[in-house]
């Protein structure tokens, strides 16, 4: 158990485009879902958090306008990367928990994004 | 000041050997979760292990087993009998609060910076 899906699992897009990337929990209900972006050979950086039927909340520096998401149902959540530009090339990765005890984050095998 | 350190940036083990994988952390909560990950060069996080501060054993999953000494705060992961598909970076994490928690929603982690380990045949 506890399955997450993220597609596409890679993307090139030209500079300008917007971009969807959908997040799926597939055999469990999340509470919350996170988003992460990692550059190579570093550690993943949290992007935003969010809940069901709620916003997300951004972490500082985090563009709210650039990068939206959207938490339609406890099953899936949506990061738009508005107008791409190459420095917004990176590996997107997010997760999601059910909550519990130990509230234990699983996370989807994350997308490769590449602006022209 | 980092709330979870990783100081190997890199470890070689030979096949078969056991590692150990240091992880100190930083926090003035008394209730918090430490998690260990593996990332393969395929990219995907996949869980491996969970220590709650309150757990007053060691937790163990299979080959993986987590060192955890509360007052040096230290929460090392232990991989016993290495195997070739056990290369890949790992990233030891820490959730802050939980015990009590009855609101929706979950914690966010905080990760280290990750140790590369290559698997020596």
């Amino acid at each position: 158990g506890a399955v997450v899906s993220q597609h596409p699992s890679w993307v090139i897009c030209k500079s300008g485009t917007s971009v969807k990337i959908e997040c799926r929990s597939l055999d469990f209900q999340a509470t919350t879902m996170f988003w992460y972006r990692q550059f190579p050979k570093q550690s993943l950086m949290l992007m935003a958090t969010s809940n069901e039927g709620s916003k997300a909340t951004y972490e500082q520096g985090v563009e709210k306008d650039k990068f939206l998401i959207n938490h339609a149902s406890l099953t899936l959540s949506t990061l738009t990367v508005t107008s791409a530009h190459p420095e917004d090339s990176s590996f997107y990765i997010c997760s999601a928990s059910r909550g519990g005890a130990k509230d234990t984050q699983y996370f989807g095998p994350g997308t490769r994004l590449t602006v022209l | 000041a980092q709330k979870i350190t990783q100081t190997q940036p890199g470890m070689f083990v030979q096949e078969k050997e056991a590692v150990t994988l240091d992880c100190t952390y930083d926090t003035s909560d008394q209730s918090y979760g430490l998690f260990w990950y593996k990332q393969p060069s395929s990219g995907e996080m996949i869980f491996l292990i969970y220590q709650g501060s309150y757990d007053e054993q060691n937790a163990t999953e299979g080959r993986y087993s987590l060192n955890f000494q509360k007052a040096r705060k230290s929460a090392n992961l232990v991989i016993s009998a290495s195997q070739l598909g056990d290369s890949a970076m790992y990233f030891c994490a820490m959730r802050e609060g939980r015990r009590g928690y009855s609101g929706a929603g979950s914690y966010q982690l905080t990760f280290g910076k990750g140790t590369k380990l290559s698997v020596i045949p």
